[in-house]
């Protein structure tokens, strides 16, 4: 079935620091894949989406290139910020019977220090 | 536009109560979906909604129920509670359930059984 796995962390970093969170899927043909952040006491927000192969989303410094020959979905930042302290969740949204339905990774702490 | 509602924030009841949790979509859009996020499982669907049907159900017992109104409001229900379904309940809402539309996602609902 459809499924996602990311690095887990706690990631700690400082301030400036050039951030990568892996996330590779396991999905019957090519979903749509996402990334989400969760601040503390709140729900997720999308972060940015890539809809077909080679693709790339980004958003507030963030991107991830949909890479099928490898089936990942890599975030990364180049200097990321105290404010940028969240989880972040790796997700594909299921097809056919599941379509709609969204399969997270277990997310990933990021801690940025100033 | 006003975002995804949920009510009650936070909630505490005992073992074998049950519960009845509120998710308000955003205004126009049809489709509800529900997640329990708890730090040993991580993120997982339990059901779907679209136009007052059930279109896609997780793994998750009976005692885990939903429903949608005309207007697009759903309600959750967890009967016979145990102490493991204590967890944060998310409901996302979207215009309909294709898989490249955005989910916005509610506060959640924090539920601590004791």
């Amino acid at each position: 079935g459809d499924s996602v796995t990311q690095m887990e962390g706690p990631v700690t970093l400082s301030e400036e620091a050039f951030l990568t969170i892996n996330c590779t899927y396991t999905a019957t043909g090519y979903p749509s894949l996402f990334w989400y952040v969760q601040y503390p006491g709140e729900g997720l927000q999308l972060l940015l989406k890539a809809t077909k192969a080679d693709d790339k989303g980004s958003n507030k410094g963030f991107e991830a290139t949909y890479r099928k020959e490898t089936t990942s979905f890599h975030l990364e930042k180049g200097s990321v910020q105290v404010s940028d302290s969240a989880v972040y969740f790796c997700a594909l949204v299921g097809r056919g019977s599941t379509l709609g339905r969204l399969y997270f990774g277990r997310g990933t702490q990021l801690t940025v220090w100033p | 536009k006003a975002g995804v509602t949920q009510t009650p924030r936070y909630l505490i009841k005992t073992r074998g109560q049950q519960v009845t949790l509120s998710c308000s979509p955003i205004s126009g859009h049809r489709s509800v979906s529900w997640y329990q996020q708890t730090p040993g499982q991580g993120l997982q669907f339990l059901f779907e909604y679209f136009s007052e049907t059930q279109r896609n159900k997780g793994n998750f017992p009976g005692r885990f129920s939903g429903r949608q109104f005309s207007n697009s409001r759903s309600e959750m229900n967890v009967s016979t509670l145990e102490l493991g379904d204590s967890a944060l309940y998310l409901c996302a809402s979207s215009s309909n359930p294709g898989s490249d539309n955005e989910q916005f996602f509610g506060p959640g609902t924090r539920l601590t059984v004791l």
